[in-house]
């Protein structure tokens, strides 16, 4: 089964610093779809980004990119410009093209923001 | 737009009740799911549907029971809760099973406490 690995469990940026969140996966396939969600304290998940596996083009979503590595299976998230706003746990997800009625979440990384 | 509704917000229980969490979605959506999310863990797979009538098994199903009988709800039912079943529940659904790069669209969860 694919795994999601996050290994850094807290991360904290200073307001308006750009910072990076690490995330990678374990497949054997070719074909699969990659996820960045937001949880704020409110609990609500919400989808920050995605990507396409078949895609070499980083996705963007104004001040949020993605690294996308498909060889090193690597997928990070990049806040630019960090926000108050932006404090909550982040997941990565993995979602194969093959067997897609099943999401792997990664154990989710707490990002702060210092004002 | 209501998107994805679950309720309760919040349930304690006893060893050995039952309860069900209610889910409803008004988009239409054929995919439904249900996560549990526990701490340094993230999100694991409990039930699943692609659409009224379907259900199957996720990464997580022991202890757990799902019905769709109808597009719009996804109700999970604890039979006979244990201790083990402490955790953040979160209902979830797409537009369609085919499609996996479509995202999930997340309800508000429930916390429930087994004692």
């Amino acid at each position: 089964a694919q795994t999601v690995t996050q290994s850094q469990p807290e991360m904290s940026v200073q307001e308006a610093e750009t910072v990076t969140l690490s995330c990678t996966y374990d497949t054997s396939e070719s074909d699969y779809y990659l996820f960045w969600y937001k949880q704020p304290p409110s609990r609500q998940m919400i989808l920050v980004i995605r990507q396409e596996a078949y895609k070499q083009q980083n996705a963007t979503e104004n001040r949020f990119s993605v690294n996308f590595q498909k060889a090193a299976k690597s997928f990070s998230l990049k806040i630019s410009d960090s926000q108050l706003g932006d404090a909550a746990m982040y997941f990565c997800a993995y979602r194969s093209a093959d067997n897609n009625n099943d999401m792997r979440f990664g154990a989710g990384t707490r990002l702060t923001v210092k004002p | 737009n209501a998107g994805v509704t679950q309720t309760p917000k919040f349930q304690v229980l006893k060893t050995g009740q039952s309860m069900t969490l209610q889910c409803a979605q008004d988009m239409n959506h054929e995919y439904m799911s249900w996560y549990r999310q526990d701490p340094g863990m993230g999100l694991r797979l409990i039930h699943y549907s692609v659409g009224a009538g379907i259900t199957d098994q996720g990464e997580v199903p022991n202890g757990y029971n799902v019905s769709r009988s109808t597009t719009e709800d996804f109700p999970l039912r604890l039979l006979s809760a244990a201790p083990s079943q402490t955790s953040v529940y979160f209902c979830a659904s797409s537009y369609s099973w085919a499609a996996p790069n479509s995202p999930l669209h997340f309800g508000n969860g429930t916390r429930l406490t087994v004692t």
